[in-house]
This record gives structure tokens, C-alpha cells and sequence, in this order.
């Protein structure tokens, strides 16, 4: 059975403290791991998508990276402004194009 | 910037009543999908529809829930009867045919059953 784990489930860091969110999975054939972040009241927005082990992409304080097992959300240097829930979801190759999702990492950047 | 466009952003329906959802994908964007989030819960999927076609719907409860496409208008996610469990945020995403390509989400409506 395909399964996304996130761990932790909530993490408060200092402005300017480091960290990393993780993502393990299992999954039958992984055509796509995606990263979101979810504000209170608010939809998912698209953070990055890895297709294959060993890929990295960054978007400014944000890096994510993928191994065959799981994914990390590396945040460097955060600001109250990232504070959000971020989601971790996976696609299959043998479901349809739906993503299923992981419950999330609460995060909390403290002034 | 037309996103996923989502009404109402907020439903109430007593117990018993219908609750209809619209959604509006991305322009350029053939395939919806539906996902319920129920509090402290995860996204979780419900169907995936194209124009007139349901191609997945093996996450949507058997009775009450039923989702269309149609050729022409939003996608509609209609659920009969409402029950208190029912209450929840539910989002549309949509994304381009490409496999793999990344989802772009709605804003949700909050359907609350009184």
C-alpha cells in the first residue's frame, strides 16, 4: 500500500534558525514527488516537483531534495513569513494522475 | 492571474439538504480533480475527471457523492443528503494532460452542515 510519512508534525524555529522538513514514502513506482505550502484558510500552492533520485531544486530560502526512500525541505535562514503547513504528496505510476498526500509539517518562524 | 476558481468559498447546509461545489480549472487546463480535507486530517483524493469523462473516482464514498465535467461550465461536486461528517474544506486543483505535470489548487469551499 502506498504510503507518504512527514515528519515532524510541528516545528517552531527561530527567525534566522535552520532546518529540515522530511518526507519518507513508499510507493509501488514514484513518477513524481511535489512539495506545497498550505496558509490557514488557503489552497495548496505549488512549491517543487522531483521526478528522480539525486534531483535538487531551490527556491529561495527553500531547497528540496530526493532520495529513492524520501524527501527532504531543507529551509535556510526562515523568516515569520514562511510560516505555513508544507505538504509533501506523491504520484504514482500506477494510479491516475491523483496525488496522495502526506498529513504535513506545521511550521512556526518566531521573530 | 485566473487560477483554479472555486464557489462558494464558504457553504452552510442543514442536515439533509444538498451541498452543490463548483469548480473552474486553470485556463488551458483539461484534467480536475477533487480532494477533501477534514480538520487536522491530509488532502485526501477524491476523483479525477476530464471533459465528460470521471477517469478515477475510487476515493469518492459510494452514495450521496457524485462530480461532473461537462463539455461546457466548471466542474460541479454535488453531495446529496448532507450528514455533520460531511463538513469539510474541499479543493479542485487542476492540471495541464502531461503526466507529471504539478497540480494548481483552488482556494477551497468550507462546507459546514449544521
Amino acid at each position: 500500500e502506498d504510503q507518504v510519512t512527514q515528519s515532524p508534525e510541528a516545528l517552531r524555529l527561530q527567525e534566522g534558525e535552520s532546518s529540515s522538513l522530511n518526507c519518507s514514502y513508499t510507493v509501488s513506482g514514484l513518477r513524481g514527488l511535489f512539495w506545497y505550502r498550505q496558509d490557514p484558510g488557503k489552497g495548496p500552492e505549488f512549491l517543487f516537483t522531483l521526478y528522480s533520485a539525486g534531483e535538487e531544486k531551490e527556491k529561495e530560502r527553500l531547497k528540496a531534495t530526493l532520495t529513492k526512500k524520501e524527501s527532504f525541505l531543507h529551509i535556510t535562514a526562515p523568516k515569520p513569513e514562511d510560516s505555513a503547513t508544507y505538504l509533501c504528496a506523491v504520484q504514482t505510476q500506477t494510479g491516475a494522475n491523483n496525488l496522495f498526500f502526506g498529513t504535513g509539517t506545521r511550521l512556526t518562524v518566531i521573530p | 492571474n485566473a487560477g483554479v476558481m472555486q464557489n462558494p468559498r464558504h457553504l452552510v447546509r442543514r442536515r439533509g439538504q444538498e451541498a452543490r461545489l463548483r469548480c473552474s480549472p486553470m485556463k488551458g487546463h483539461s484534467h480536475v480533480y477533487w480532494y477533501r480535507q477534514l480538520p487536522e486530517e491530509g488532502l485526501k483524493f477524491m476523483v479525477y475527471l476530464q471533459k465528460e469523462n470521471i477517469i478515477d473516482e475510487s476515493g469518492m464514498p459510494k452514495e450521496r457523492f457524485s462530480a461532473e465535467f461537462p463539455k461546457e461550465g466548471p466542474s460541479i461536486l454535488r453531495i446529496q443528503q448532507v450528514v455533520r461528517g460531511d463538513s469539510a474544506a474541499y479543493f479542485c486543483a487542476s492540471s495541464p494532460a502531461r503526466a507529471g505535470a504539478g497540480y494548481t489548487f483552488g482556494s477551497g469551499t468550507r462546507l459546514t452542515v449544521v
